[in-house]
């Protein structure tokens, strides 16, 4: 079947560490989201990518890294500059052009220790 | 930029009633997208609208979205245990196509009670 796979489910940063969140789609669309939710805020963008080895910041990308070298994989980098990383991060995908819904993964809950 | 207000903000409602959820834009909206979640799991996708007065239903969920493209409303039906969750509208960011991403509405928490 395809989808939308992230992982880790939860995830533990020590202060100064930077992680990695994995997102790997099997789906062939071409677009890939960051989304960051918090309680009581819905979900915010953080980075996007339309094509292979490009991409765009969102509303919220201080603190944050990406890459696309992979039409398949989109990996979010949480650095130490983000203050605040305690959230439900969601990556999502679409075919490109309007009018497409994306297609949303399970989540990865990241929390400081 | 685009926000979206969504209301309530949560609902109870007893099982077998009907309910309503609206999301309010303000500025037009070029793709009104409606999503449901289960708390701590992704989003599922539900419906999606593109013209003024476009209406689309699915099982006992039915979308609307207004002439002039800036307000849609979620209407569910004969509730059940199973609509239970966070409903969120997203929106695309304008018409220049291109996907860039969607900005959503903060969600409404609804709770079906037996």
């Amino acid at each position: 079947d395809g989808g939308i796979t992230q992982s880790p489910k939860y995830l533990f940063r020590k202060e100064g560490q930077n992680v990695t969140l994995s997102c790997e789609q099997n789906l062939n669309h071409d677009a890939m989201y960051w989304y960051r939710q918090d309680p009581g805020q819905g979900l915010r963008l953080i980075y996007y990518s339309q094509i292979v080895n490009d991409f765009q910041k969102g509303d919220i990308a201080e603190g944050y890294s990406v890459s696309r070298e992979k039409k398949e994989s989109f990996p979010l980098t949480v650095t130490s500059a983000q203050k605040n990383p305690t959230a439900f991060y969601l990556c999502a995908s679409s075919p490109q052009g309007l009018g497409r819904p994306q297609h949303f993964g399970d989540g990865t809950r990241l929390s400081i220790l | 930029s685009q926000e979206l207000e969504q209301s309530p903000q949560s609902l109870i409602v007893q099982e077998g009633k009907n309910l309503t959820i609206n999301c309010t834009s303000s500025k037009t909206l070029y793709g009104l997208y409606w999503y449901k979640q289960k708390y701590g799991e992704g989003l599922i996708f539900l419906m999606m609208l593109q013209k003024g007065g476009e209406e689309k239903s699915h099982e006992k969920i039915t979308a609307k979205l207004d002439e002039k493209k800036q307000q849609s409303s979620l209407h569910i039906t004969a509730s059940q245990p199973s609509h239970a969750g966070i409903y969120l509208c997203g929106a695309d960011a304008h018409s220049g196509g291109g996907a860039d991403g969607l900005t959503f509405g903060k969600g409404t928490h609804l709770i079906i009670q037996p």
